[in-house]
């Protein structure tokens, strides 16, 4: 299997832009987690998926930010606009939940940088 | 509010020593913790997880143990090597959310 891809794996914006990150989890896994990581507050979840239906979005900062899942195969993240202090690298992550447990697989992560 | 936290930001140890990171948490009672590797520009990697009715894990050099009382969990590697240099990072779950730690950055010293 490919693991989690994501894309862009860099992306330099400038700020007010709109920026679409994207990821494909791994086949079969119906968990899907979208994280930011920076230095000051680490790993954070932002939103998390179960069999493409949104469960909870309480980690999405702002409005300017959404995620959507059209299918088991593909999610979006959107920051729009898109400010400065939204620079960080973002993760997907996908699971398969046994027991209530999974381990996540991640995503090499696209770096974010806003200007 | 709950909390996770590792108490090192860095660690430096002697190829072939035993390296132990700690992560406590606090204000609430996870089911299980999670530990992973981070090596610099890629994404975090599984290790190991230990359950809450579980003491102790074991995968190769790699041993977790997991407190209740104490509300922590110890991470330990045997016979470090300099390959073993990287920021490892606990989580703690419940239900299907996981909350990670800000990660210790370990740095084995050949």
């Amino acid at each position: 299997d490919a693991g989690v891809i994501q894309s862009p794996r860099h992306e330099v914006t400038e700020m007010g832009q709109e920026v679409t990150l994207r990821c494909k989890p791994i086949s079969g896994h119906d968990y899907l987690f979208w994280y930011r990581q920076t230095m000051m507050r680490g790993l954070e979840l932002l939103i998390y998926f179960n069999n493409n239906v949104p469960i909870d979005d309480s980690g999405m900062p702002e409005d300017r930010f959404s995620a959507k899942m059209p299918n088991a195969s593909f999610s979006t993240l959107k920051i729009q606009p898109s400010e400065p202090r939204d620079s960080a690298v973002y993760f997907c992550a996908s699971s398969r939940m046994t027991r209530n447990t999974g381990e996540l697989f991640f995503g090499e992560g696209s770096r974010l940088t806003v200007l | 509010s709950q909390k996770i936290e590792q108490n090192s930001e860095a660690l430096n140890i002697q190829e072939g020593k035993t390296a132990t990171l700690t992560c406590n948490y606090t204000n609430y009672s996870p089911a299980y913790l999670q530990w992973y590797r981070q090596d610099p520009g890629r994404g975090p990697v599984f290790l190991l997880l230990i359950r809450e009715n579980e003491k102790e894990k074991r995968k190769e050099r790699l041993k977790v143990t997991f407190d209740t009382t104490l509300k922590q969990s110890l991470f330990h590697i045997t016979a470090s090597q300099p390959a073993d240099s990287a920021t490892y990072l606990c989580a703690s779950g419940s239900a299907r959310q996981l909350t990670f730690g800000s990660g210790t950055q370990l740095t084995v010293l050949p």
